[in-house]
């Protein structure tokens, strides 16, 4: 399957602060990058779809202005979580696909901890 | 988008056959069937996917009764590295957005 990486895998931050985590697919173009927040023992939560070179699609309830995504090219979508607080701090893991009827492959995820 | 529903956890012995059966009785003509298995902090990894009838891969086949209201991801001969929590999806032909439901906690003793 098609390769899917984020940096950093881990990140401990401080309250106030704003935090950049990357997607990039490795081995192919991404029209479409989505990204997920991951509660323990809870399943995947969709906070937004991004199509490149447009802004992106926040769900309900997610706030644009604090996960600012930006999906400057084919292979790189950024989150950036702005003025970070503990309540924050999960496992956010992003996904590409290649373009519409295409299988849609997952990042290894980004551990998230707000102190 | 089809909503679904999986059992919350499952027990199993290495070397047996697994079998979780997932119901989307909503699900639209043009939605496809995805599975995804995830390990504690990983992201999901793609297992299979199809549409009807029967689909099988080097890891795991896919059973589709013909009114496609549910479906069966069948994983032969388990071992303790497939303890994990399955994901079943339906969407059309991945164009839609992937909303996860609850998965199923699948836990292999040795």
């Amino acid at each position: 399957g098609a390769v899917v990486s984020q940096h950093p895998s881990r990140v401990i931050c401080k309250s106030g602060t704003s935090v950049k985590i990357e997607c990039r697919s490795l081995d192919f173009q991404a029209t479409t990058m989505f990204w997920y927040r991951q509660f323990p023992k809870q399943s995947l939560m969709l906070m937004a779809t991004s199509n490149e070179g447009s802004k992106a699609t926040y769900e309900q309830g997610v706030e644009k202005d604090k996960f600012l995504i930006n999906h400057a090219s084919l292979t790189l979508s950024t989150l950036t979580v702005t003025s970070a607080h503990p309540e924050d701090s999960s496992f956010y893991i992003c996904s590409a696909r290649a373009g519409l009827q295409e299988t849609q492959y997952f990042g290894p995820g980004t551990r998230l901890l707000v102190l | 988008l089809a909503k679904t529903t999986q059992p919350i956890s499952m027990d199993s012995y290495e070397g047996q056959e697994v079998n979780i059966t997932c119901s989307h009785n909503n699900i639209a003509t043009n939605d496809y069937i995805t599975w995804y298995q995830q390990f504690p902090s990983q992201g999901p990894r793609f297992i299979i996917q199809g549409y009807k009838t029967k689909v099988t891969n080097e890891v795991a086949s896919l059973f589709i009764p013909a009114d496609r209201k549910s479906s069966t991801l069948s994983l032969p001969r388990v071992s303790l590295s497939d303890t994990a929590v399955y994901y079943c999806l339906v969407g059309y032909y991945n164009t839609d957005k992937l909303i996860f439901g609850t998965g199923t906690r699948l836990q292999v003793f040795p």
